[in-house]
């Protein structure tokens, strides 16, 4: 099947410090990857739609300023969590699609102190 | 509002039996709907999926049921082995689009 990477797999920060967190798509091309978080017990939230070459498209809610999309190949989004903070905390999933299935990375715990 | 429900967090089973996880949406326009299952600190795996012309979707062990009307789908797992043990996702999307709505979960355990 197809594979999607994260990196890094868990992350600890100060707050107000920036964290990027990549995505790849190891055996396909992706024009569109998508980012989730997780709460603990809560189902996964799309937080936006990266799109290669082009801005992402953030949910309703979402600070598109807080969280930095970019998706420079069709291989590659990343995400940056920019100044922060312990609300922050979470399990962040990205994930793409080929053909009818979209495919999950294993997710990024960030913790931030 | 959620448009993608599980209300069972959890549900436990003896190995060998059958394990049903319900899931039910309130979109009438979702069109196709997908099953993942997720172990801690992972990311999800597909598991199975189906489309709204059909009402079931058999692969393996696992078979999935549609039934329209209800707005209803569920996931049987025949026979249940302590492997399956994990958090089982439904998601609903339509139209052709790549954005997954997804359920809150349900917790399956598996019993030796």
């Amino acid at each position: 099947g197809a594979v999607v990477s994260q990196h890094p797999s868990w992350v600890i920060c100060k707050s107000g410090t920036s964290v990027k967190i990549e995505c790849r798509s190891l055996d396909f091309q992706a024009t569109t990857m998508f980012w989730y978080r997780q709460f603990p017990k809560q189902s996964l939230m799309l937080m936006a739609t990266s799109n290669e070459g082009s801005k992402a498209t953030y949910e309703q809610g979402v600070e598109k300023d807080k969280f930095l999309i970019n998706h420079a190949s069709l291989t590659l989004s990343t995400l940056t969590v920019t100044s922060a903070h312990p609300e922050d905390s979470s399990f962040y999933i990205c994930s793409a699609n080929r053909v009818d299935t979209q495919y999950f990375g294993p997710g990024t715990r960030l913790t931030v102190l | 509002d959620q448009q993608v429900k599980q209300n069972s967090p959890s549900l436990s089973v003896q190995e060998g039996r059958i394990s049903i996880l319900n899931c039910d949406y309130t979109n009438s326009m979702f069109d196709y709907f997908l099953w993942y299952k997720k172990y801690p600190a992972e990311g999800p795996t597909f598991l199975i999926s189906i489309s709204s012309i059909k009402d079931k979707n058999e692969d393996g062990r696992f078979t999935v049921f549609l039934n329209k009307s209800a707005k209803h789908l569920s996931l049987h797992i025949v026979p249940s082995q302590p492997g399956d043990s994990a958090v089982y996702f439904c998601a609903a999307t339509q139209g052709g689009s790549e954005k997954l709505v997804f359920g809150k979960g349900t917790k399956l355990t598996v019993n030796p």
